[in-house]
């Protein structure tokens, strides 16, 4: 059975930094994209990033760019978030999804795990 | 721009049928959705994907109770025999090249 677990979330100041990690298992990891996509409490869904599955491409909401950093490990079947400059207005659970496809953009996410919670705030 | 609209909310009764529904914007309705459903405190978990002529394919162990269908503008997620667990958020979300993905507001069902 596919599992993704999340990890890494906590409290962070304003302008700090955090990294999350996300450990898949139950599928070929390399074979497929990720994403990571986040909920503000009480709030919808938000995409927030996406690695295809062989690493050579990355995509960022424009709410992100420039300050998150998705990256993979495909041996250790591990996708991470590195947060930078982080706003109080990242405050949410954070989401990491799979996805159908092995390039991002053509399918939806089939898989998801519980989240880790991610708080902003001095 | 590509937008995905919700009803806030619905309600239906215990054993009952009820059909959710998600709204492409104008330009837009070729485009297949999924549909996701997250239980209060969990992860969201994928319901199908749904294509523009009706046709779906659902994820691993979704009951057949579960299902999809479009028209025009519209694509619904029909929930018969309603459970107690089925008691939610559902989301669409679609996706596109050069489009990154898109949630809708999301619908909450209570069931009574």
């Amino acid at each position: 059975e596919v599992q993704l677990l999340e990890s890494g979330g906590g409290l962070v100041q304003p302008g700090g930094s955090l990294r999350l990690s996300c450990a898949a298992s139950g599928f070929t990891f390399s074979t497929y994209a990720m994403n990571w996509v986040r909920q503000a409490p009480g709030k919808g869904l938000e995409w927030v990033s996406a690695i295809s599955g062989g690493g050579g491409m990355t995509y960022y909401a424009d709410s992100v760019k420039g300050r998150f950093t998705i990256s993979r490990d495909n041996p250790k079947k591990t996708l991470y978030l590195q947060m930078n400059s982080l706003r109080a207005a990242d405050t949410a659970v954070y989401y990491c999804a799979k996805d159908l496809g092995y390039n991002y953009g053509y399918e939806p996410f089939d898989w998801w795990g519980q989240g880790t919670l991610v708080t902003v705030s001095s | 721009q590509l937008v995905l609209t919700q009803s806030p909310s619905a309600s239906a009764s215990l054993g009952a049928s009820v059909k959710l529904t998600c709204t492409l914007t104008s330009g837009h309705y070729s485009f297949a959705i999924a549909w996701l459903q997250q239980q209060p405190e969990k992860g969201p978990r994928y319901l199908m994907k749904l294509n523009s002529d009706g046709s779906h394919i659902k994820g691993d162990g979704i009951p057949d109770r579960f299902s999809g269908s479009s028209s025009g503008a519209e694509r619904y997620l029909t929930i018969s025999s309603l459970q107690s667990d089925d008691e939610a958020d559902y989301y669409c979300q679609t996706w596109g090249t050069g489009i990154h993905d898109v949630f809708g507001g999301g619908t909450r069902l209570t069931v009574l």
